[in-house]
Parts: C-alpha cells; sequence; structure tokens
C-alpha cells in the first residue's frame, strides 16, 4: 500500500502549456503539503493545506493553483509553464501540522519543460 | 533564507566505517528531524529530536543536539552500501504554522 502516491511520475512538455500533479495521501492525515526541488536538491516548501484549508503559500508565482478537494488529496495546476519550472515536485503529508512531527513523501513527479 | 545548512556537503567512506554529518541552523526550533533520500526517490523520515531532548538513538543512526550552539548531529554507525543517499536536516522552528524548512543535503557515498 503506497501512502502517498502522486501522478504522474514524469511529465515533459513545452512552454507555456498547462500541467496538473496530483496527490492522494491513504494516511487519514491533516495536513498536505507541496515542495519543489531543484536540480541542486535544495528543497523549498510551496504550499501546505490542513483539513482542505490552505495555511502555507510562499512566494510562489499564481501560475501555481493548489487544489484540495478533501483532506486525502492535493492537486497542483501550473500554468503557462516556464523553463524554470523544470523541477521535481513532492507531495507529503503529515498528521501533526506543519512544524512538528514527521513528513511523509510521495516518490515525486519529475517536471520538464522544454 | 533557509534555515538548515548541513556540512560536509559530501562524504565518501568505506563500508563499515562511521559516517559523521553535522546541521547548523539559524532561529529557535520545536524539533529537528533528519530525512534520506536515495536517487530518484522521495525523502525518508529517519528520526525527529525534540528541542528539549540532547541525544536520541534510532537502530545504527544517533542523532545529537546542542541548542546552544544550534546544531545537531547525525553518526550512523558500520556504514553499509545501502546507506547511499542524501541526507537532509530539516528544522521545525517555533510558533504557529511555521514550516519545517529543509538544508541543501549531504550526499554520503559507501563504497563496498
Amino acid at each position: 500500500d503506497t501512502a502517498v502516491s502522486q501522478t504522474p511520475k514524469y511529465l515533459v512538455t513545452q512552454m507555456g502549456n498547462d500541467k496538473s500533479i496530483k496527490c492522494e495521501q491513504n494516511l487519514g492525515h491533516d495536513t498536505m503539503y507541496w515542495y519543489k526541488q531543484d536540480s541542486k536538491k535544495f528543497l523549498k516548501i510551496m504550499f501546505s493545506y490542513n483539513n482542505k484549508e490552505l495555511i502555507i503559500n510562499e512566494t510562489v508565482p499564481n501560475r501555481f493553483s493548489p487544489k484540495s478537494p478533501d483532506k486525502a488529496h492535493l492537486n497542483l495546476h501550473i500554468n503557462s509553464l516556464e523553463l524554470g519550472d523544470s523541477a521535481v515536485y513532492f507531495c507529503a503529508s503529515s498528521q501533526a501540522g506543519t512544524s512538528t512531527g514527521e513528513l511523509f513523501f510521495g516518490e515525486g513527479s519529475r517536471l520538464t519543460v522544454l | 533564507s533557509q534555515q538548515g545548512e548541513e556540512d560536509p556537503q559530501a562524504l565518501s567512506i568505506q563500508e563499515g566505517e562511521n559516517a559523521t554529518m553535522n546541521c547548523s541552523y539559524k532561529t529557535s526550533i520545536n524539533n529537528l528531524q533528519w530525512y534520506r533520500q536515495n536517487s530518484g526517490r522521495g525523502l525518508v523520515h529517519l528520526i525527529l529530536i525534540r528541542s528539549n531532548e540532547r541525544e536520541k538513538h534510532s537502530g545504527r543512526l544517533r542523532v545529537t543536539l546542542d541548542t546552544s550552539k544550534k546544531s545537531s548531529s547525525l553518526l550512523i554507525t558500520a556504514s553499509r552500501a545501502a546507506d547511499t543517499a542524501s541526507y537532509f536536516c530539516a528544522t521545525g522552528p517555533t510558533g504557529a504554522n511555521s514550516k519545517l524548512t529543509f538544508g541543501k543535503g549531504i550526499t554520503l557515498s559507501v563504497r563496498p
């Protein structure tokens, strides 16, 4: 049983296109996150939702729009893709909130913008 | 700016040796966590140490925390080739809705 699953694992697309990444967790956690990992492995939080409510929204271009239909799902839609959006995007979840407790990560979605 | 800074950036050791990785941070924390990332995979939580703890063990892992120096170390004893991975420290600052912030990671290579 995969605890945090995200799809697709790989996306290759052209600049200007729109793409979505989906994430689901079956751990019963209240909080879900999107992190971006760049080519130097630097991991930066983008968004955090607690029970479908947005609680962290870092300085991310508004081309990125998260959506949480329920507390087990957190999707990420990216409009007008740019070369700099190429990265690995990780979904994660936790039970205890944003700064306590361990994070459970998905396997990542590698986005390549050509 | 990022909270945790690991050092060294890369470490190469022989199987059976111990690996020590360090993390320094800047602000007050609730806890500090260490994660492992195998190549092409997601991060996996290894251990969490709270700000009122000084040392914690889990199997071959030993973590220390010195809040006066704002630093932590992760020791992996009797390393194995399977320990080859990137290791990240993550700090959980104090304050409501604060976020877990990751360092840049340490690449550990364990030679068989």
